[in-house]
């Protein structure tokens, strides 16, 4: 079973600081890195993907960085606000076209 | 309409009873999933229909039995659950072929209580 480890499994962060996520994974098709955004009561939704033939990607206050060497993938969030707070996944397909294979989740709580 | 609708929002079920879970995507996309997201879980691929055709099961207990009639629906119908079956039960799609994985969308998912 394709396994996404991704750490840590909550965090606390100040109003104005970086959040930082991170995600490891095994076997992977090596084609799309995304990290979803779930809110309560709310279905996940994406935030930010990358595909590996770039090592970064920033898209506002997200940025999403890859490491093929470290098999890893992380979220940076910049200037982190209330907002912010919800659970974040990463995950990835074990074969291109698949269906997303998810990590356990992290509770992001901003404090104001 | 949004992309991805689920009914019920919400639903409480004796074990004994037959329930089905209703999805429907406006997005045009070819492929759907049911996940479970449990408390101490995280997000558990049930059943991946592409081009609707039944793909994968992950070894769903039979209680649990899916029903794709066109692209844009997807069913989940359940009968005799336990009390552990008690999730949320999201729906996704997206757009499959081309050789890459593309966004799944989600819809808000079912939250189901099993009494």
């Amino acid at each position: 079973q394709q396994q996404v480890k991704q750490s840590p499994q909550s965090l606390i962060v100040q109003k104005g600081g970086i959040s930082i996520i991170n995600c490891a994974y095994e076997n992977t098709a090596f084609d799309y890195f995304p990290w979803y955004q779930q809110f309560p009561g709310k279905g996940p939704a994406l935030l930010i993907a990358i595909r590996p033939d770039v090592s970064e990607k920033k898209e506002g206050r997200f940025t999403i960085s890859f490491n093929k060497s470290a098999k890893q993938f992380s979220l940076h969030i910049m200037d982190s606000q209330p907002g912010d707070s919800a659970t974040y996944f990463c995950a990835d397909p074990p074969q291109a076209g698949t269906a997303l294979i998810f990590g356990k989740g992290t509770t992001l709580s901003v404090s104001s | 309409e949004t992309g991805v609708t689920q009914t019920p929002r919400h639903l409480v079920m004796g074990m004994t009873n037959k329930k089905s879970l209703k999805c429907e995507q406006h997005l045009g996309h070819n492929a759907m999933y049911w996940y479970k997201q449990s408390a101490k879980k995280p997000l558990e691929l049930m059943f991946v229909y592409s081009l609707e055709e039944r793909v994968e099961n992950n070894s769903v207990p039979s209680r649990f039995s899916p029903e794709c009639p066109n692209s844009s629906h997807l069913f989940l119908h359940l009968h005799t659950l336990q009390p552990e079956d008690s999730a949320l039960y999201l729906c996704a799609s997206s757009q499959v072929g081309g050789g890459e994985t593309t966004e799944a969308f989600f819809g808000q998912g079912t939250r189901l209580t099993v009494v």
